[in-house]
């Protein structure tokens, strides 16, 4: 079935340092979405992507929609004390709206 | 509009007995989800709605789990008889018709002893 496979697991970093993460699939994406979750929070939407090639921001945050449509990078700048949590890839699949989701990248800033 | 509402934010019972949790969705969306999370298996998405109706309950984990909709605003989850291996947090989500986007309450972290 459709899996996302997404890396790193965690993250530590310095504040200020720039932060990568990526999804990766073995089936085709329509949609790219990417979460953030907090302790004690529910997963809130970053940004969305809904076509190839695309790159979208969201202030310091940027993802991009890989041209195979088949993977999909986050990247923070400047990383900041209240960027800690974990971010979760997730894509629709083809049949219906059940989201198919990553395992989450846990980002740990060192003080 | 207030986002997507969960209660109660934390449930401790004992084993055996009944659990309800609640949801009110984003007004105006058309589909609901539950979601169950727990640090070994990740978010696992139990049942969806789509205009109330049950769609897709094969992440229901058996038969003592059963979610109902009766109307645009509200669904429940409940768990009868409850177990310790139940212990989650479980989530509520809501997203517009033809839109991907789902949007999560809080959740409930629910603790069965």
């Amino acid at each position: 079935g459709q899996q996302l496979n997404q890396s790193p697991q965690s993250m530590f970093i310095q504040e200020g340092e720039d932060v990568s993460m990526n999804c990766t699939s073995s089936s085709i994406f329509n949609t790219w979405l990417w979460y953030k979750q907090e302790p004690g929070e529910g997963p809130v939407l970053l940004i969305a992507l809904y076509k190839a090639g695309e790159l979208t921001s969201n202030g310091r945050l940027t993802a991009q929609f890989g041209i195979t449509r088949k993977d999909s990078f986050l990247n923070i700048s400047a990383s900041i004390p209240s960027d800690v949590g974990i971010y979760f890839c997730a894509g629709p699949m083809w049949s219906n709206y059940q989201l198919i989701w990553g395992a989450g990248t846990k980002l740990i800033i060192k003080p | 509009d207030a986002g997507v509402i969960q209660s109660p934010r934390h449930e401790v019972t004992e084993m055996g007995q009944e659990v309800t949790l609640r949801c009110k969705p984003i007004s105006g969306h058309d589909y609901l989800f539950w979601y169950r999370q727990t640090m070994m298996r990740g978010l696992e998405l139990l049942i969806y709605f789509n205009n109330n109706v049950p769609i897709d309950d094969s992440g229901m984990p058996e038969d003592r789990f059963s979610a109902k909709m009766p109307n645009a605003s509200f669904s429940t989850l409940k768990i009868q008889p409850s177990e310790p291996r139940d212990s989650a947090v479980y989530f509520c989500a809501s997203s517009l018709n033809s839109n991907a986007e789902a949007f999560f309450g809080q959740g409930t972290r629910l603790t069965v002893v």
